[in-house]
C-alpha cells in the first residue's frame, strides 16, 4: 500500500521550461490537494480537486494549471516556470470533502527555477 | 494576519523531558490537524481533533474550542522525535486546510 506517490522527487528548470508533477493515491481518497511550502511560510493551497472531474482554485493559482486523470491521479502543471516558484511542492489526499478526515501527504517535489 | 499561530517557533529539548507545543486560531473550524515533517521532507499525519484529546504512544493532543487553542504534546521526549510540528485547521464551510508555520524541535541525547 504506497499511499501518496508523488514524482519526480526533484527537479531543476530553467526560467520558462514547463513541466508536470505527478501525482498518484492507492487510498480511494475523493479528495486531492497540491501545496506548496516556502521557507517561513506554512504550507499554501495552490488547487484542489473534490472529487473525480473537478478542480478548484486555492490561495494561489497563478502559474500552474491543474488535471485530475481519474480518481487516483492528480497531476500539477508549470507551463513556463519562474524563480518565484522554486519551492516543495506536496501533494495531498483525503477520502472526505473538507479534510475532516485524515490527510495523506506524498513525501514532496522540490523544485529548483534558475 | 495569519488564522493560525504556533508557538514557541523553534524548541530546543534534552532527552526525557515533556515537551509543548500550541497552536491558536482566530476563526470557527471543523477539525484541527497535527503533522509532523522530518528532515528529508516527508509530512505525515499525527492526530485529527474535533474536540477534546487524543493519545498515540507518547504523543497526545488537547483542544479547546471555546479558546480556539490546541496544544500537541510529548512525553519522555527522544531524540527521533526531532522534527517541524504542524498545525493546520479546516474551516468550517471551507475546502482547504490551513497552515500554521510550524515548530521545529530538536531532541539533543
Amino acid at each position: 500500500n504506497a499511499g501518496v506517490t508523488q514524482t519526480p522527487k526533484f527537479q531543476v528548470l530553467k526560467t520558462g521550461q514547463s513541466m508536470t508533477l505527478q501525482c498518484a493515491q492507492d487510498m480511494n481518497h475523493n479528495s486531492m490537494y497540491w501545496y506548496r511550502q516556502d521557507p517561513g511560510m506554512g504550507l499554501r493551497l495552490i488547487y484542489y480537486s473534490a472529487s473525480e472531474g473537478t478542480t478548484d482554485k486555492g490561495e494561489v493559482p497563478n502559474g500552474y494549471n491543474v488535471s485530475r486523470l481519474n480518481k487516483r491521479e492528480f497531476s500539477l502543471r508549470l507551463e513556463s516556470a519562474a524563480p518565484s516558484q522554486t519551492s516543495v511542492y506536496f501533494c495531498a489526499s483525503s477520502y472526505l470533502r473538507r479534510l475532516n478526515t485524515e490527510a495523506f501527504f506524498g513525501q514532496g517535489t522540490r523544485l529548483t527555477v534558475v | 494576519k495569519n488564522e493560525v499561530e504556533q508557538s514557541p517557533q523553534n524548541l530546543t529539548a534534552q532527552e526525557g523531558e515533556f515537551i509543548t507545543i500550541n497552536c491558536s486560531y482566530s476563526v470557527g473550524i471543523s477539525a484541527l490537524h497535527w503533522l509532523q515533517q522530518h528532515p528529508g521532507g516527508g509530512i505525515v499525519s499525527l492526530f485529527m481533533l474535533s474536540s477534546g484529546k487524543k493519545k498515540h504512544g507518547r504523543l497526545i493532543a488537547t483542544i479547546n474550542i471555546q479558546e480556539k487553542h490546541s496544544s500537541l504534546h510529548i512525553t519522555a521526549s527522544h531524540p527521533r522525535d526531532s522534527a517541524v510540528y504542524i498545525c493546520a485547521i479546516a474551516q468550517g464551510g471551507s475546502e482547504k486546510l490551513v497552515f500554521g508555520k510550524g515548530t521545529k524541535l530538536t531532541v539533543n541525547p
